[in-house]
């Protein structure tokens, strides 16, 4: 069983671009989320996405938003990129139930360079 | 505000010892806590997931404890070994409306970084 694929690996990109991330979760899997992470502040929740529509969202300025198709795949987009969005992203994939014990598999995430 | 606090921040260990890591939580109310182990510039990967009414669970060398009443949980590594150098982050998922899950918002601690040294 193939786990999360998230493409590109890695990243440059210049300030005031913009940039789109992909993410193919776990087949069956419905719920995708991603996360920012960086030195100084760890991982942080950017926003999850189940069957098409989103379902949480974090702090982050509405520079961040993301999509979600329907076979599951999602993509999430920065726009007007700043220096400091140059992070780790990463992107996990659950069944997306509402049991206590429902798993996130990680993919290995893209690495976003902001110069 | 929930927060998860860990410590220490970073260990060195030898090859063979065991260490403890701890995670303070003020995540509330609590649906779960998870630990993972993440490689440098690679994914987090699951080790542990416990509920309110487990208090250990087992992974191979890692054995995670959960004291839901002092808001507590350790992860303890056996006989270490070099591969289990890594970031070790303790995640907790808060309860939605009527005990669901709030979707994946989980908190995250800032990690504790282990050196396994030969």
């Amino acid at each position: 069983k193939a786990g999360v694929t998230q493409t590109p690996r890695y990243l440059i990109k210049t300030r005031g671009q913009q940039v789109t991330l992909s993410c193919s979760p776990i087949s069956g899997h419905r719920s995708v989320s991603w996360y920012q992470q960086t030195p100084g502040q760890g991982l942080q929740f950017l926003f999850e996405y189940f069957s098409e529509t989103q379902r949480n969202k974090g702090n982050f300025p509405g520079r961040f938003s993301g999509r979600q198709f329907s076979n599951s795949r999602s993509e999430m987009n920065v726009s007007t990129l700043e220096l400091g969005d140059s992070a780790l992203y990463l992107c996990a994939s659950s069944l997306g139930s509402y049991s206590p014990n429902t798993e996130a598999f990680f993919g290995q995430g893209t690495r976003l360079t902001v110069v | 505000k929930n927060q998860v606090e860990q410590s220490p921040q970073s260990l060195i260990i030898l090859e063979g010892k065991n260490c403890t890591l701890q995670c303070n939580y003020t995540v509330s109310p609590f649906s779960n806590l998870r630990w993972y182990k993440q490689d440098t510039g690679r994914g987090p990967v699951s080790l542990t997931i416990m509920t309110f009414s487990e208090n250990t669970k087992s992974n191979g060398r890692y054995t995670a404890t959960l004291d839901a009443d002092t808001k507590q949980s350790s992860l303890h590594i056996t006989a270490s070994q070099l591969s289990d150098s890594a970031s070790y982050i303790c995640v907790v998922s808060a309860s939605g409306r009527f005990g669901s899950p709030a979707g994946n918002k989980l908190t995250f601690g800032g990690g504790t970084r282990v050196l396994v040294k030969p």
